[in-house]
């Protein structure tokens, strides 16, 4: 099954304490993206990868980084994170060509930095 | 950088009417539109889309319209039923493809029976 995996779902979680969000996917996809998201704000796009080793800022990407050593996996890190980071977080990924037009979301990580 | 607005933030019709949600984008270079729908706790997923060469889309009861002079684009449901309750965000790509996407506030839409 084509699918979209990210893990934890939940996090709660303390200042500073670093953590990492994982996000793999299994359709081969070149791009992949992270986005949070918060009530009236939409989601906003945090990193993006373009394919492995290509990775460039999305509108909100202070204090956090990703990496892109698969194709498949593209993690989300919080070196030091802050209650500001607190928000349900999602994944997506897709393919090349025309296919790139069409994103698949994972299912969510709901993090809470206390 | 782009910046784009959606309106209404909550809609609420009756079941069988229309619903139509309105959104207007700021960088004129802007060259793909799509709208997700999320249902509440789930994933948003893509419902429909629409490129800058194109001025209308329509996919049986639900069709999206752009006007690239006015740099606004809508959704537009006919006979709405229930289950199409949810939250509907539009966003426009001012990259490659859906690669840099700016997402609208969202507009959450209730169909009363």
């Amino acid at each position: 099954e084509a699918q979209v995996t990210q893990n934890p779902r939940y996090l709660i979680t303390v200042t500073g304490k670093k953590l990492t969000v994982t996000c793999s996917q299994n359709m081969n996809h070149e791009y992949m993206s992270w986005y949070r998201q918060d009530p009236g704000l939409g989601l906003r796009q945090i990193y993006y990868s373009m394919n492995v080793e290509v990775t460039d800022k999305g509108d909100v990407p202070e204090g956090y980084k990703v990496s892109r050593k698969e194709k498949r996996n593209f993690p989300l890190i919080l070196e030091s994170p802050s209650p500001n980071q607190t928000s349900l977080y999602f994944c997506a990924s897709s393919g090349p060509g025309l296919a790139q037009y069409e994103q698949y979301f994972g299912p969510g990580t709901r993090l809470t930095v206390t | 950088g782009e910046n784009v607005e959606q309106h209404p933030s909550t809609l609420s019709v009756q079941e069988g009417d229309s619903a139509v949600i309105k959104c207007t984008y700021s960088d004129s270079a802007s060259n793909y539109f799509p709208w997700y729908k999320q249902e509440l706790g789930k994933r948003p997923q893509l419902i429909i889309d629409i490129r800058s060469n194109v001025g209308e889309k329509k996919d049986q009861r639900i069709a999206v319209t752009l006007n690239k002079t006015a740099k606004h684009f809508s959704l537009h449901i006919t006979e709405t039923q229930p289950e199409d309750s949810a939250v509907y965000f539009c966003a426009a790509s001012r990259g490659q493809g859906a690669q840099k996407l700016v997402f609208g506030q969202g507009t959450r839409l209730t169909i009363n029976p």
